[in-house]
């Protein structure tokens, strides 16, 4: 079974801390993306790479950066954490063309 | 700009009936299609992916189809489970730009 694991369920963290948020795939995908589920927004791309060291911006880039220094780890970074950044991440990984897995989400709460 | 609208927003149905869940997107030069399950607090599960040439996929109780000429694909479960109650969320990957536009989803309820 492809897997993509998060590496926290559960994270509350204060306000203007630097947070990491990590995301591993074990398939070999290519494509690897941090999305934000927030109520009645839906899911919101917030970065994605599609090769090592390659990130391209999705909707809500802003104030978050990420890094992909391998091809398996994926990670989302926020530089000073804010209160309007409590959401839920999801990271997910595909091949292009092809269905995307996701994590299992970190619930990330700023306070 | 390619937009993807699910209705109904919600649904509550007594155990063991066939539904059907409806998405719909507004353009149709589409690669894929994808139908995705989440339970609250949880990421998401992959259902079934329907790729632009294929006109239906189905795994157990679930088939999905596509018919992007209208724009419309549907989820039918058969014999529903209250273990089936979850939010369904489709996802249309609308070029090869590898991002995928999704709808806001359906929230099922279903009741013993």
């Amino acid at each position: 079974d492809v897997k993509v694991t998060q590496s926290s369920r559960y994270l509350v963290k204060r306000t203007g801390e630097k947070v990491f948020l990590e995301c591993v795939q074990d398939m070999d995908h290519e494509n690897m993306f941090w999305y934000r589920q927030d109520p009645g927004l839906g899911l919101r791309l917030i970065y994605f790479s599609y090769d090592v060291k390659m990130k391209e911006k999705g909707d809500i880039p802003e104030g978050y950066s990420v890094s992909r220094e391998k091809k398996e780890r994926f990670s989302l970074i926020l530089e000073s954490a804010s209160t309007n950044q409590t959401s839920m991440y999801l990271c997910a990984s595909s091949w292009t063309n092809y269905g995307y897995t996701f994590g299992s989400g970190t619930r990330l709460t700023v306070v | 700009k390619q937009e993807v609208t699910q209705i109904p927003a919600a649904l509550s149905v007594p155990e063991g009936e066939n539904l059907v869940l409806n998405c719909s997107f507004t353009d149709s030069a589409i690669y894929n299609l994808q139908w995705f399950r989440q339970d609250p607090g949880k990421g998401l599960t992959s259902l079934l992916l329907i790729q632009s040439s294929q006109r239906e996929q189905t795994s157990g109780r679930l088939n999905a189809s596509l018919d992007k000429s209208s724009g419309r694909s549907t989820l039918y479960i058969a014999a529903s489970q209250p273990g089936d109650s979850a939010t369904y969320l489709c996802a249309v990957n609308a070029g090869n730009n590898r991002k995928l536009i999704w709808g806001l989803g359906t929230s099922l309820a279903v009741n013993p």
